[in-house]
């Protein structure tokens, strides 16, 4: 079935340093990617996505890269600093006669001081 | 934030007795979805709807009800709560079509079935 796998569950960076957390999707039909950050006791938000005819997508120190041929995108952070300090999910879009999102499972993302 | 709210935000209940969470849309969107979070599981998409009156199952249906009788309201139903449905219940809207993809959140609601 439908499934989209995240990697890793958790990651320790020193402020400064960049991160990277990589996502892997089943469904070769997908053609859309967001990711979203989750602070604590509140709701996902979207950060940042790209589409399935875009390689590569930039804002700020975030960024994210797709590789549909190995069915996998991940996000990159760079300088981390501690707001960034979050869960990140990963998803992909798939449509098949209707529209839904299949989600990762999270990455806990921790930004030493 | 996109216009959405959920009621309500918290609720403890009753092993057995019926619950039903409510999403408000101002946005005019037509995909409305579901979802608990529960450590360990992410986001799993519970029922969705496409329209009014169109709804489909997710991933975990089991145990849930859906209804959207007009565009701004999607209704999530227990029909008799237990134990493991105690979770933290978000929505979601999406317009989904014209290439408008992306998907925005309520606040959620938590939900404790004692």
């Amino acid at each position: 079935g439908e499934n989209v796998e995240q990697h890793p569950s958790t990651l320790s960076v020193q402020e400064g340093d960049s991160a990277v957390i990589k996502c892997t999707y089943s469904d070769s039909a997908s053609n859309y990617f967001p990711w979203y950050k989750q602070e604590l006791g509140k709701r996902p938000q979207l950060i940042i996505d790209i589409r399935s005819n875009v390689g590569e997508k930039k804002d700020q120190r975030i960024a994210v890269t797709l590789n549909k041929t190995a069915k996998h995108f991940s996000l990159h952070i760079t300088e981390t600093q501690p707001e960034d300090s979050a869960v990140y999910f990963c998803a992909a879009y798939i449509f098949s006669g209707t529209y839904k999102y299949i989600f990762g499972t999270g990455t806990r993302l921790k930004v030493l001081a | 934030d996109a216009g959405i709210t959920q009621s309500p935000r918290h609720k403890v209940t009753e092993t057995g007795t019926p619950v039903t969470l409510r999403c408000h849309q101002t946005e005019n969107h037509r995909y409305m979805y579901w979802y608990r979070q529960d450590p360990g599981h992410g986001l799993r998409l519970i029922h969705y709807s496409y329209g009014v009156k169109d709804t489909d199952k997710g991933e975990v249906s089991d145990g849930y009800s859906v209804s959207r009788s007009k565009t701004e309201d999607f209704l999530l139903t227990l029909e008799s709560a237990t134990s493991s449905q105690t979770s933290v219940y978000f929505c979601a809207i999406s317009e989904a079509t014209s290439g408008r993809y992306e998907q925005y959140f309520g606040p959620g609601t938590r939900l404790t079935v004692t």
